[in-house]
């Protein structure tokens, strides 16, 4: 059982470059979200879904998007990549809202 | 100032000794408070849940819930080597299930 899977788990990018970050989960979840993880600021929300075709955003969603086509899949696009993009995504999936919550290994992405 | 402030450490206590891990919150509609752990360069893993006020036990954990202080602790007894690593405190309101408020994370080194 894979769980959550992120790919890729390293990138570097160039200013202005655009890239999908991928998850996908085999648990038949409805939610998931997006997290970055940035040193001394814990884990904020980027972007959740509570289910296919529903999207909605989190704390930071500024330069991410989301869309929901499918169950399994939630991928992150990075519109136009920044050096404040710099950072751990993790992507989480749950069986409901007050579930736990399962996490992917991560993807570090370095902007530069 | 964030809705959730935890003290980011790190924090270095010799093997057997009792860990105590605190989290303060700002908004009292929280209701469900969880406690994940990272290991170095891995997602989070959930350690404990609760949703009431008072202790809940499992093992050498105990998470503590003082809701009218608006206050959570995770204690840990008789900390072993493997219990280093990050622990981060969560909450969440109940009609917003699956977005997560996360502390910033405390980072535990247990001596041996």
């Amino acid at each position: 059982n894979a769980g959550v899977t992120q790919t890729p788990k390293f990138q570097v990018l160039k200013t202005g470059q655009s890239m999908t970050l991928q998850c996908a989960q085999d648990m038949n979840h409805e939610y998931m979200s997006w997290y970055r993880q940035d040193p001394g600021m814990g884990l904020r929300l980027i972007h959740y879904s509570v289910g296919a075709g529903i999207t909605d955003q989190g704390e930071v969603p500024n330069g991410y998007n989301v869309s929901r086509s499918t169950t399994e899949d939630f991928p992150l696009r990075l519109l136009s990549a920044a050096p404040s993009q710099t950072s751990v995504y993790f992507c989480a999936s749950s069986y409901s809202g007050l579930a736990e919550a399962f996490f992917g290994q991560g993807t570090r992405l370095t902007v530069v | 100032q964030k809705e959730v402030e935890q003290d980011p450490g790190p924090l270095s206590v010799p093997e057997g000794a009792i860990v105590s891990l605190n989290c303060t919150y700002s908004n009292s509609a929280f209701q469900y408070f969880m406690w994940y752990r990272q290991y170095s360069r891995k997602g989070p893993e959930l350690l404990m849940y609760t949703y009431s006020s008072g202790n809940k036990e499992d093992g050498r954990f105990t998470a503590q819930v003082d809701k009218s202080s608006k206050y959570i602790s995770l204690f840990i007894r008789d900390s072993q080597p493997s219990d280093s690593a990050t622990y981060l405190c969560a909450m969440t309101l109940y009609n917003q299930g699956g977005k997560l408020i996360f502390g910033q994370g405390t980072e535990l080194s247990v001596k041996p």
